[in-house]
């Protein structure tokens, strides 16, 4: 079974910070791919990053950094320069490979805050 | 406008009612999914349709039905629901079911209250 924790239900970052998500994940897949998501007051749910677990190097879309640390089993995202709009919550998830039938699981979500 | 589109954005219905829910994807895409979202608890995934053939029911009471007529819509068809089933469905969509890297894209959601 596969399990994502996020354990920082709410965040707050001052706006020109950096900050950091936190996100945890457990499987026995041998390989697997690791999402973050964003999904503001709107309700949809965007797309940001990806990390696959044999990847040699972290992840990186513009502001967006994952910080992968395979044997700790996290994957981290990095908001650097948080900007107003960057409010929103924030969902980690899983990709398992065929063994657990590709499933996608997301973990519970951190809400993040950014103040002027 | 994003590539889902799901309509109604809200709807509020009473538990004999009869509602649907409308899922469309302008992606070309092959796989398509309904999620749950309440409040407090990870998005639950509901089914899945692979080029318009059912591949997954995640355990979904038979008061939600799906419906796929081709690969670009979806529908979640409601009847005689519960309080509890109040929340936030989601469609998404990906280009296919398989891959590590596949990635969803998702619509705006329906927010659904039953009273």
């Amino acid at each position: 079974a596969q399990k994502i924790t996020q354990t920082q239900p709410g965040m707050f970052v001052q706006e020109k910070e950096a900050v950091t998500l936190d996100c945890t994940y457990d499987t026995s897949d041998p390989s697997y791919g690791l999402f973050w998501y964003k999904q503001p007051s709107s309700g949809e749910m965007i797309f940001l990053i990806y990390q696959g677990s044999y990847d040699q190097q972290n992840a990186t879309e513009g502001r967006y950094s994952l910080n992968f640390q395979k044997a700790r089993k996290s994957a981290n995202l990095v908001i650097s320069a948080s900007q107003l709009g960057d409010s929103a919550m924030y969902f980690c998830a899983m990709r398992g490979d065929s063994n657990s039938g590709y499933a996608l699981n997301f973990g519970k979500g951190t809400s993040l805050l950014v103040t002027p | 406008e994003t590539g889902v589109t799901q309509t109604p954005r809200h709807l509020v219905m009473g538990m004999t009612n009869k509602k649907s829910l409308k899922c469309e994807q302008h992606l070309g895409h092959n796989a398509m999914y309904w999620y749950k979202q309440s409040a407090k608890k990870p998005l639950e995934l509901m089914f899945v349709y692979n080029f318009k053939e059912q591949t997954e029911n995640n355990s979904v009471p038979s008061r939600f039905s799906p419906e796929c007529p081709n690969s670009s819509h979806l529908f979640l068809h409601l009847h005689t629901l519960q309080p509890e089933d109040s929340a936030l469905y989601l469609c998404a969509s990906s280009q296919s079911r398989q891959g590590l890297n596949e990635k969803l894209f998702f619509g705006s959601g329906t927010q659904l209250s039953v009273l």
